[in-house]
C-alpha cells in the first residue's frame, strides 16, 4: 500500500540550532511531495512542494527540502530554528499515475519543539 | 486572496442535535475537501467535491452529510453524532481535482465537541 513515513514523532531542538525532519514514501511511481505546517489550533499551511525540476526546494520561513528518488525521501531542513517554528509538521505525497486525483496521503506528523 | 474560511470556529453539540459546518473560498477553485483530524493525528479525508459534484466519499457514516450549493461554498451537515466524532474538521480547496500541479489550501478548521 502507498504510504508516507515520518519516523520521528517529536524532535526537540534548541533555538538557533539546525534541524532536519525526516520523510520517506513507499512507492517508486512518480510522486508529488509536500510539507505542511500546523500551528496549535490552526489549519495546515503549505511550507513547500516538489513537483519536478530541481531536487532542492526552498519554501517559506527559511525551510528547504531535498527530493532523493533513490532513497525515496523528502527531508525538511532549516539551518537555524526559532521559538516560533514550534509546530506540527506533516509530510504529504500524491502518487500520480493514470487517472490519479489530487488526493494527499499524509505522514503521521512530527512535532518540532524548539527550546530557548 | 488565498483564504479558505470556516464557520463556526468552535461547536459543542449533543448527540441528538443537528448542526452544520460551513466552508467558503473565493479563489475560483473547483475542488473542495472535508477532512477530520483527531488530536496528534494527520488529517483524514472524508469527502471531495469536484465541480460541485461529490467525487469521493471515503466510506463516511451517513450521520455526516456533505453539500456543495455552489462553487464557493461547502457545507457539512451533522446529525446524531457520537462522542468519538469530536475532532477538528478541516476544509480545503484546490484548483482542480485531477490536475495534480495544484496544492490544497486549508481553512483554520472547526473544533467540534460532541457531548
Amino acid at each position: 500500500a502507498q504510504s508516507v513515513t515520518q519516523l520521528d514523532s517529536q524532535v526537540p531542538v534548541f533555538e538557533e540550532a539546525p534541524v532536519e525532519l525526516r520523510c520517506n514514501y513507499s512507492s517508486s511511481v512518480s510522486v508529488y511531495l509536500f510539507w505542511y505546517v500546523q500551528y496549535p489550533n490552526q489549519g495546515l499551511q503549505l511550507l513547500l512542494k516538489y513537483l519536478s525540476g530541481s531536487t532542492l526546494v526552498k519554501g517559506i520561513n527559511g525551510f528547504e527540502a531535498e527530493f532523493n528518488k533513490s532513497q525515496t525521501s523528502f527531508h525538511l531542513r532549516k539551518p537555524s530554528v526559532h521559538i516560533s517554528d514550534t509546530a506540527e509538521y506533516f509530510c504529504a505525497v500524491i502518487y500520480h499515475y493514470g487517472g490519479a486525483t489530487n488526493k494527499l496521503i499524509f505522514g503521521t506528523g512530527t512535532l518540532l519543539a524548539v527550546q530557548p | 486572496d488565498t483564504e479558505v474560511t470556516q464557520t463556526p470556529k468552535h461547536l459543542v453539540m449533543g448527540m441528538t442535535n443537528k448542526k452544520s459546518l460551513k466552508c467558503e473560498q473565493h479563489m475560483g477553485h473547483r475542488a473542495m475537501y472535508w477532512y477530520k483530524q483527531k488530536a496528534k493525528k494527520p488529517p483524514e479525508l472524508m469527502f471531495v467535491y469536484s465541480y460541485e459534484k461529490l467525487s469521493i466519499n471515503e466510506s463516511v457514516p451517513s450521520r455526516f452529510s456533505p453539500e456543495c450549493p455552489n462553487s464557493s461554498l461547502l457545507n457539512l451537515h451533522l446529525h446524531a453524532l457520537q462522542p468519538e466524532d469530536s475532532a477538528l474538521y478541516l476544509c480545503a480547496s484546490s484548483q482542480d481535482l485531477t490536475d495534480l500541479n495544484y496544492e490544497q489550501y486549508f481553512g483554520p478548521g472547526t473544533r467540534l465537541t460532541v457531548t
